[in-house]
């Protein structure tokens, strides 16, 4: 079964608003978690590493307040595209790591009008 | 720094022939991880297989195998027997053996299988 939740699949919305990610841990206690950004036939890019109870540590060239992750608990981690903006359209992954394998959720496509 | 080198932007391979993705790598670490995963198109990341570089036998998984190669820095998968779900875009990727370290990506293989 599913290791990692993440919803929605699919939104859309218009420039200017703001959506927010989630991404559930389901069967471990989390204590970090990652959030990744695919473009179409690219790979993986990683965004930020998502710390429970603590911040976030970004990537190099990640805007920490257009991407706002939130930690709060061992279990879930949400992701905030802030005002986002038609550039913003990607497809959006979290992961978590159980032992030594990194399990994924099924993404998020962001469409932005 | 640590890369991730898969050549093959694209492959093709006939149902139930075997065919082989290449990957390389670079690292000065002595004690790692590395990953096959499978991205078909619904776009959910799945492991296939994995390698601890301390073991010296390569990882199979009934048709994936691996050729872990570790001084050549190689690590290459077998699919046997190729079956049309397999078709898919394929991920290599590495990680040190530090518990909080990233996953590195490559830039992936997009397998065809023809029927």
């Amino acid at each position: 079964g599913a290791v990692v939740s993440q919803h929605p699949s699919w939104v859309i919305c218009k420039s200017g608003t703001s959506v927010k990610i989630e991404c559930r841990s389901l069967d471990f206690q989390a204590t970090t978690m990652f959030w990744y950004r695919q473009f179409p036939k690219q790979s993986l890019m990683l965004m930020a590493t998502s710390n429970e109870g603590s911040k976030a540590t970004y990537e190099q060239g990640v805007e920490k307040d257009k991407f706002l992750i939130n930690h709060a608990s061992l279990t879930l981690s949400t992701l905030t595209v802030t005002s986002a903006h038609p550039e913003d359209s990607s497809f959006y992954i979290c992961s978590l790591r159980g032992g030594n394998i990194q399990y994924f959720g099924a993404g998020t496509r962001l469409s932005v009008l | 720094a640590q890369t991730v080198t898969q050549s093959q932007p694209e492959m093709s391979v006939q149902e139930a022939e075997t065919v082989t993705l290449s990957c390389t790598y670079d690292t000065s670490e002595s004690d790692y991880y590395l990953f096959w995963y499978k991205q078909p198109p619904s776009r959910q990341m799945i492991l296939v297989i994995r390698q601890e570089a301390y073991k010296q036998q390569n990882a199979t998984e009934n048709r994936f195998s691996v050729n872990f190669q570790k001084a050549a820095k190689s690590f290459s998968l077998k699919i046997s027997d190729s079956q049309l779900g397999d078709a898919a875009m394929y991920f290599c990727a590495y990680r040190t053996a530090n518990r909080d370290d990233k996953i590195i990506f490559g830039k992936g293989t997009r397998l065809h299988i023809l029927p």
